[in-house]
């Protein structure tokens, strides 16, 4: 079993439609998670961060940790055909340097 | 303008004659480090470096090699290249060993057939 999972998608979605990402892990160490955005032949951007449990917002981005459940989500409202990526998880756990673990990405493509 | 650059950005070659892929931030950043990344698998850490002279193994870095001479640089090296290393090579870079975020060069599709 992965440490982390994530739907690979494709998911369609219209414009201005709200869009939820979704994480699953295993090791309760994590502290730390990412998204990181992926357009085609590019290289990962991180998006949202966040340490511990809660939601951070940022513009039209929320992420949002839950770790009871060992899950994490990633919310775009009013998504934008600009948002059409792949959208990477990541997390790591204190002392683990610059160790991350990545989700396999989930692919979006949001439609006129 | 703050970027890592990898060169090439695609290679198709043969099993066993030797390459390097370059890597080269203009951050004057103290970490940097190689993924990989496969259909289904993600991301994977072959090799990082904390700074210049000091390396070490991430998860998968078995027929690869680096080096780390400069602070800017760090070349990836295939001695011995196999199909099982086609993929999409990416290289990061960060302020400090620990610290985000990685900042992801545009990548290097290679095939080895």
């Amino acid at each position: 079993q992965k440490e982390v999972e994530q739907d690979p998608g494709p998911l369609s979605v219209p414009e201005g439609a709200i869009v939820s990402l979704n994480c699953t892990y295993s090791n309760s160490a994590f502290q730390y998670f990412m998204w990181y955005r992926q357009y085609s032949r590019k290289g990962p951007e991180l998006l949202m961060y966040t340490y511990s449990s809660g939601n951070k917002e940022d513009g039209r981005f929320t992420a949002q940790v839950d770790k009871s459940s060992k899950y994490i989500s990633l919310f775009i409202r009013d998504s934008q055909p600009s948002d059409s990526a792949t959208y990477l998880c990541a997390m790591k756990a204190p002392g683990g340097g610059n160790k991350l673990t990545f989700g396999t990405g989930t692919q979006l493509k949001v439609e006129l | 303008e703050a970027q890592v650059t990898q060169n090439p950005r695609y290679l198709i070659t043969v099993t066993g004659k030797k390459l390097t892929v370059t890597c080269s931030q203009n951050m004057n950043h103290e970490y940097m480090s190689w993924y990989r990344q496969d259909p289904g698998l993600g991301l994977r850490q072959i090799y990082y470096s904390m700074n210049v002279e000091v390396t070490d193994k991430g998860d998968v870095p078995e027929g690869y090699k680096v080096s780390r001479k400069e602070k800017r640089n760090f070349p990836l090296i295939l001695e011995s290249p196999s199909p099982n290393q086609t993929s999409l090579y990416f290289c990061a870079s960060s302020l400090n060993y620990g610290e985000q975020p990685q900042h992801f060069g545009d990548g290097t599709r290679l095939s080895i057939l």
